[in-house]
């Protein structure tokens, strides 16, 4: 069974620039939620949407967005990058929101 | 503030022996815990989970135990390998959304 798969794997960006990165969840899931994890640090929450409705938000800017699509992908978007959004960003899936599977990530470089 | 927290942020094993990386918890409230394992460039692997109902919860190779009246977890690793060098997660999860602790690095010695 396929797992849970992010694109793209890398990205280069510069500060001011806008970024969407990709998550298809496992098959069956109804849940996303996005991370970003910063190098030495655990993950830290930016979203969950369940059947394509936000149901929950981390302590992140607006300048953070995302959506969940009928086939249950998601997206997630940050405009006007900053040199701290540099971190690797992790999907994870779930039927309902419990049990979270996560995917390899992006790896976002900001220079 | 954090809601879980690692109690050492390495831990050096020898192969063979048994690992045992400790977690605290903050909040009495707090009823489902997940352990994962992040390899280096990877994303987190689930490696077992508990509820708040349950003390103990065995899996291949691995033991979770949860200490509700001192807000405790720990993950038991038995006959560690080369293979078990990683960085270990506890993650609360309240409301769907995980916590993190900041990670224990487990380096297996051979």
């Amino acid at each position: 069974d396929a797992g849970v798969t992010q694109s793209p794997t890398h990205l280069i960006k510069t500060r001011g620039q806008q970024v969407t990165l990709r998550c298809s969840p496992i098959s069956g899931h109804k849940s996303v939620s996005w991370y970003q994890q910063v190098l030495g640090q655990g993950p830290q929450f930016i979203f969950q949407y369940y059947e394509k409705e936000e149901r929950g938000r981390g302590n992140f800017p607006d300048r953070f967005s995302a959506r969940q699509f009928p086939n249950y992908s998601s997206e997630l978007n940050v405009n006007a990058l900053l040199l701290g959004d540099s971190a690797l960003y992790l999907c994870a899936s779930s039927y309902r929101g419990e049990t979270q599977y996560f995917g390899p990530g992006t790896r976002l470089l900001v220079l | 503030g954090e809601s879980v927290g690692l109690h050492l942020p390495t831990l050096s094993v020898q192969e063979g022996d048994n690992s045992i990386i400790n977690c605290a918890y903050s909040n009495s409230a707090s009823d489902y815990f997940i352990w994962y394992k992040q390899e280096s460039g990877k994303g987190p692997q689930f490696i077992i989970d508990i509820r708040s109902n349950m003390d103990k919860r065995q899996g291949q190779r691995v033991t979770v135990l949860l200490n509700k009246t001192v807000k405790h977890l720990s993950l038991q690793i038995a006959a560690t390998q080369p293979g078990d060098s990683a960085v270990y997660f506890c993650a609360e999860n309240r409301a769907y959304k995980l916590s993190f602790g900041a990670g224990t690095t487990v380096t297996v010695r051979a």
